[in-house]
């Protein structure tokens, strides 16, 4: 059974700040992996996908890495905004067909 | 990217009554939709597997006869909540796979239920 864990589970930071969010997950054989974002009381906005075949992705300020072989990714957020306070969910696909197993999520905080 | 609608959005209910939550793939056909559920300071956790057609599949530990999910077409799922009880209050989101888009999934806006 696929699990996965996020570190930390909370983050505060200046903003301008550089930071890192971490995911990990028990089953490698994963096809890809997704960095999500949700606001308080709200759905979720998907950030970057990676493919298995792909070791990162990139979107803006956003970078995402993946090291399916240790099963890692990270979340890599540049020049943090206080717009970027959300909580970031990491999900992998689990028993197949596109159902995921998420991450419980780090909840970011960034102060003006 | 492909769009997915739920509503309500949000729902307060009486203790006893029943919710139905709707899920819509608006630009694309999905023969499956996949119902999650997300208590407070938990992870959002899959619910069942809405199949167009024909019966959904429950995870473990999920209730059948309370969460009755009904796939009628191919662009709608629905989730009624039967009996509700405050315990049932959570937050429930709905995804759907479009084809060709190499396992990204897209996911409703939500729905917050609130059973007073």
């Amino acid at each position: 059974k696929q699990e996965v864990t996020q570190i930390p589970a909370a983050l505060s930071v200046p903003e301008g700040e550089n930071l890192v969010l971490n995911c990990s997950f028990t089953d490698s054989a994963i096809y890809n992996l997704q960095w999500f974002r949700q606001d308080p009381g709200k759905g979720l906005t998907s950030l970057l996908l990676i493919q298995s075949s792909q070791r990162e992705q990139t979107s803006g300020r956003l970078n995402a890495s993946l090291d399916k072989s240790s099963g890692r990714s990270t979340l890599y957020i540049a020049a943090s905004q206080p717009g970027d306070s959300a909580t970031y969910l990491c999900a992998v696909p689990s028993g197949g067909y596109q159902k995921v197993t998420f991450g419980i999520g780090t909840k970011l905080q960034v102060i003006p | 990217g492909a769009v997915v609608s739920q509503h309500p959005s949000w729902v307060i209910c009486k203790s006893g009554t029943s919710v139905k939550i709707e899920c819509r793939s608006l630009d694309f056909q999905a023969t499956t939709m996949f119902w999650y559920r997300q208590f407070p300071k938990q992870s959002l956790m899959l619910m069942a597997t809405s199949n167009e057609g024909s019966k959904a599949t429950y995870e473990q530990g999920v209730e059948k006869d309370k969460f009755l999910i009904n796939h009628a077409s191919l662009t709608l799922s629905t989730l009624t909540v039967t009996s509700a009880h405050p315990e049932d209050s959570s937050f429930y989101i709905c995804s759907a796979p479009p084809r060709g888009t190499a396992g990204e999934a897209f996911f409703g806006q939500g729905t917050r239920l609130t059973v007073v």
